[in-house]
C-alpha cells in the first residue's frame, strides 16, 4: 500500500475553506484515494473517494493532479462541527484483499 | 448510514477476566474488520475476515481472537484481560471494492 503523508494538525475559523493536502508519492496505477473523518470516541466515517482530477459531493471536494502523487481534500465554509481528524488512505479498492491502513491523520481545529 | 453495531459501548473490567466484544452488521457485507485505537493515536488493524470461517491477523499483533461463524457477526474475545488491553476497539465492514463502515466502538478499560 502507498504510504501517505499529511500535516499533523491545522487550524481554521468558521466560514473559511480548508484544504488538507496528502502526499502519496508511490501511488500505484490501480490505487484509489479515500478520505475519512473521525470525531472523538467515534469510528471513522467515509467522506470522499477519487481516482483522478476532481470529485465533489455534498460534503467536500477532492482534487487530484495528473501525476496523482498528492491529493487535496477541500472543505468549504467549515463550521465548529468539522473539528475532527481527517485521514487520507491510498489503496487498490478493487483488490479483494484490500485493507485500509490508517496513518496518523490531520487534526483539524475550527475556531469560532 | 450503515447498520453496524457494537456492544458494549463502554466496559470497565478487572484484570484476568474473559471478555467478548460484539460486532454485528445487517448489510450482508462479507468483509469485516477490528481496529484498535488508543486515545489520540492511529487506528491499527488487529483482525479481519473475508467471509464466514475466514479470519486473519492484522498488522498489529494482538492477544485477542476472533470468530466468523455467521456473516453478520464478528465477535472479538480476550481470554484474560490486562491493563495493556485498555483501548478503543472499532469494528468495520465492507463489500469488496467498497468503503468501510465503522461501528461506534467499544471503549475498554482494564483495571
Amino acid at each position: 500500500l502507498a504510504k501517505t503523508t499529511q500535516p499533523i494538525s491545522m487550524d481554521s475559523y468558521e466560514g473559511q475553506e480548508v484544504n488538507i493536502t496528502c502526499s502519496h508519492n508511490n501511488i500505484a496505477t490501480n490505487d484509489y484515494i479515500t478520505w475519512y473523518q473521525q470525531f472523538p470516541s467515534q469510528g471513522p466515517r467515509f467522506i470522499i473517494q477519487g481516482y483522478k482530477t476532481k470529485v465533489t459531493n455534498e460534503v467536500a471536494s477532492l482534487f487530484i493532479p495528473a501525476d496523482r502523487k498528492s491529493s487535496t481534500l477541500s472543505l468549504p465554509r467549515v463550521s465548529l462541527s468539522d473539528t475532527a481528524v481527517y485521514y487520507c488512505l491510498v489503496g487498490d479498492t478493487q483488490d479483494s484483499s484490500y485493507k485500509l491502513i490508517f496513518g496518523s491523520g490531520t487534526r483539524l481545529l475550527v475556531r469560532p | 448510514e450503515a447498520d453496524i453495531y457494537q456492544t458494549p459501548r463502554y466496559l470497565v473490567i478487572g484484570t484476568g477476566k474473559k471478555i467478548t466484544l460484539e460486532c454485528s452488521q445487517t448489510m450482508g457485507h462479507d468483509k469485516m474488520y477490528w481496529y484498535q485505537q488508543d486515545p489520540g493515536m492511529e487506528l491499527h488493524l488487529i483482525h479481519y475476515s473475508y467471509g464466514v470461517n475466514s479470519t486473519e491477523k492484522g498488522d498489529l499483533s494482538s492477544e485477542s481472537t476472533v470468530s466468523r461463524i455467521r456473516t453478520e457477526h464478528f465477535p472479538l474475545t480476550l481470554e484474560s484481560a490486562r491493563p495493556s488491553h485498555t483501548s478503543q476497539y472499532l469494528c468495520a465492514s465492507s463489500v469488496p471494492g467498497d468503503t468501510q463502515y465503522f461501528g461506534p466502538g467499544t471503549r475498554l478499560t482494564v483495571l
